[in-house]
């Protein structure tokens, strides 16, 4: 059984840099996965901020960043502002047309 | 402007049916993959479906053999049939639409508002 992974909660300092994490319980995360990444908040329809491992999507400031970090996918979040504060969801391409979220991590700015 | 507006959902008892359905505009919709997730009340995001533009199908193994996925493309809509409906099927369901023409990856660029369906006796 393939497992998505995430840190439950994280915090972060306004101003400061987080970066949030994606695992894959059989292995290795790679662009081959098509890792993607989403933001919301309470009540609303999740937004999509990186597709493709590192591509922003339309609006999405140069804060947010995607990336391959040793074996897992990343989102950094620079400069943390406290609009921030949400909860973020990775998916990832598990093999055969099927897709997989994460748990989700909720960040806090504080 | 790209809208994706979701109806159909509502109140079933356990081993019900209900169809839900997502109408597209804004885009040419016979050339975009579009998917269903769902999300259980205080839970997180749960991948369910996805249809190519050509008809190509998958499924999450949650709901494999009791939900249909299926598009108009002459109506720009798409659908999801749910049958053998259980409690834990209980969720906002979302349409969203793939970013790229012909992939069949959860990489959204749109996603609708949603639409409740609660599945209790």
């Amino acid at each position: 059984q393939t497992v998505v992974t995430q840190e439950p909660s994280l915090s972060v300092s306004p101003g400061e840099t987080v970066t949030l994490t994606c695992g894959l319980s059989s292995g290795s995360v790679s662009p081959r996965d098509y890792p993607s990444w989403y933001q919301q908040t309470p009540g609303q329809a999740p937004r999509t901020l990186i597709y493709n491992t590192n591509t922003r999507s339309f609006g999405v400031p140069d804060r947010f960043s995607g990336s391959i970090l040793g074996n897992k996918a990343a989102l950094t979040i620079a400069g943390a502002q406290a609009d921030d504060e949400s909860d973020y969801y990775c998916v990832l391409h598990v093999g055969s047309g099927i897709s997989m979220f994460g748990g989700g991590t909720k960040l806090t700015v504080l | 402007e790209v809208q994706l507006l979701e109806s159909g959902g509502g109140l079933v008892q356990p081993g019900g049916s209900l169809r839900l359905s997502c109408a597209a505009s804004g885009f040419t919709f016979s050339t975009y993959g579009m998917s269903w997730v769902r999300q259980a009340p205080g839970k997180g995001l749960e991948w369910v479906s996805v249809i190519r533009g050509g008809g190509d199908i998958s499924y999450a193994d949650s709901v494999r053999g009791r939900f249909t996925v299926s598009r108009d493309n002459s109506r720009n809509t798409l659908y999801l049939q749910m049958s053998s409906l259980r409690v834990e099927d209980t969720a906002v369901y979302y349409c969203a639409k793939v970013i790229r023409s012909g992939w069949n990856v959860a990489n959204f660029d749109y996603w609708g508002q949603g639409t409740l369906v609660t599945v209790s006796s």
